[in-house]
């Protein structure tokens, strides 16, 4: 089955210093993965997406992770924190292939991360 | 509209009573899904609509919980004889055909719902 981890639920970084979240997979096909942005009452947003053309995926808001297939891993980054990243952060994986034909999402647990000045 | 839309936005409710929640896709998007978010949990699959249809129901957590989706657009959640445990934040979120793997699901605000 298809699943993904998010490591740490609590991220806490300073101002301009180096954003890394850290997300692994479980796949028993090649995954689809995805980065999504929850800001505080509002809905989710589209980060970035893996979608097997290049391992490492430039999204919005300066955001980048890179798949790594050696280390089931898809960890998102960006250089320089800003205050405005204050936000939830979820990693999700397609089950398309075993979900019926659908694009079945599974999410991880997210990660809260904190930014301060 | 641009985006995803769901109301009520916040809903108190008292412990056995029925609501419903709602959701409009964006226009043109044949896929809807619903999914729930409880304090400190990820988003769990509740339900999945192509069209008016929903192939996949195996996330809804009782029967106390249905959806129906009509004119392929709008869809209402409804969750009978409410208990405590379903306060969550409910999210509908819609993508244009649901059947490429990497294809972007587009959330709405969520509902917060409250059982008193």
């Amino acid at each position: 089955a298809q699943s993904v981890t998010q490591l740490g639920s609590h991220v806490s970084v300073s101002e301009g210093a180096l954003v890394l979240l850290r997300c692994n997979y479980s796949s028993s096909v090649p995954p689809y993965l995805f980065w999504y942005v929850q800001y505080p009452n509002q809905g989710l947003q589209l980060l970035l997406k893996y979608t097997s053309a290049a391992t490492l995926v430039k999204g919005i808001n300066g955001f980048e992770a890179e798949f790594k297939k050696s280390e089931t891993s898809f960890h998102l980054t960006k250089p320089s924190a800003h205050m405005s990243d204050a936000a939830e952060y979820f990693c999700a994986v397609s089950v398309l292939p075993f979900s019926g034909g659908y694009n079945k999402l599974i999410f991880g647990a997210g990660t809260r991360l904190a930014v301060h000045p | 509209g641009a985006g995803v839309s769901q109301s009520p936005s916040n809903k108190v409710t008292e412990k056995g009573k029925d609501v419903e929640l709602r959701c409009d896709p964006i226009s043109g998007h044949t896929a809807l899904y619903w999914y729930r978010q409880s304090l400190g949990q990820g988003l769990e699959f509740l339900i999945y609509f192509q069209g008016n249809s929903a192939p996949d129901k195996s996330g809804l957590p009782s029967d106390r919980f249905s959806a129906e989706r009509t004119g392929g657009s709008v869809s209402t959640l409804t969750i009978q004889r409410t208990q405590q445990e379903d306060s969550a934040v409910y999210l509908c979120a819609s993508s244009l055909t649901g059947t490429g793997a990497t294809e972007t699901q587009y959330f709405g605000p969520g509902t917060r719902l409250l059982v008193l």
